[in-house]
């Protein structure tokens, strides 16, 4: 199956700073990169889609100013969180979208201050 | 609106037993249901792929089924070890392509040596 990155895998950071997620996919060309979240004890749910060299949807509810993704290529799409908040404290997950069996990074556990 | 639902939410077993999860979907337009393992702090492990013109997959002690008319999947673990313990999720994309996964809340599997 795919093979996905995430960096990091951990962060502590003090609210109102902005936090940067990498998600790459190693062995496969992802045009689109699925970003999820994840609070305790919830399941995953979609944050945003991120299409390499467009831009991305959001779904409803989440801002689209304070999760910033960057889909600049095939392999590599990047959340930034701008402003954390302690209610962003979350793990943040990424999936390629592949139309059939899908895979995941091993998630980044943001926690804000 | 798509819903995955799980039932039991957390489930405690010895160890030895055999053991089904349930997984029900609202929603019979399924592309495929795919069953994944996370355990605690940790992302996501692809278990099983069941394409919606399949009834079954098998893995090992692990068995999935899925009946798309009822909106029903269930996992079924064999001889369970304390290595099983975890959270199971079911996820489903509702349409074909580059689509994300709706996910079920999961069920957490202890097994008790």
């Amino acid at each position: 199956g795919a093979v996905v990155s995430q960096h990091p895998s951990r962060v502590i950071c003090k609210s109102g700073t902005s936090v940067k997620i990498e998600c790459r996919s190693l062995d496969f060309q992802a045009t689109t990169m699925f970003w999820y979240r994840q609070f305790p004890k919830q399941s995953l749910m979609l944050m945003a889609t991120s299409n390499e060299g467009s831009k991305a949807t959001y779904e409803q509810g989440v801002e689209k100013d304070k999760f910033l993704i960057n889909h600049a290529s095939l392999t590599l799409s990047t959340l930034t969180v701008t402003s954390a908040h302690p209610e962003d404290s979350s793990f943040y997950i990424c999936s390629p979208g592949s139309g059939d069996e899908q895979f995941f990074g091993p998630g980044t556990r943001l926690t804000v201050l | 609106k798509q819903e995955v639902t799980q039932i039991p939410a957390a489930l405690s077993v010895p160890e030895g037993e055999n053991l089904v999860l349930n997984c029900s979907f609202t929603d019979s337009a399924i592309y495929n249901l795919q069953w994944f393992r996370q355990d605690p702090g940790k992302g996501l492990t692809s278990l099983l792929l069941i394409q919606s013109s399949q009834r079954e997959q098998t893995s090992g002690r692990l068995n999935a089924s899925l009946d798309k008319s009822s909106g029903r999947s269930t996992l079924y673990i064999a001889a369970s070890q304390p290595g099983d313990s975890a959270t199971y999720l079911c996820a489903a994309p509702f349409s074909s392509g580059n689509t994300p996964l709706v996910f079920g809340k999961g069920t957490r599997l202890s097994v008790i040596a």
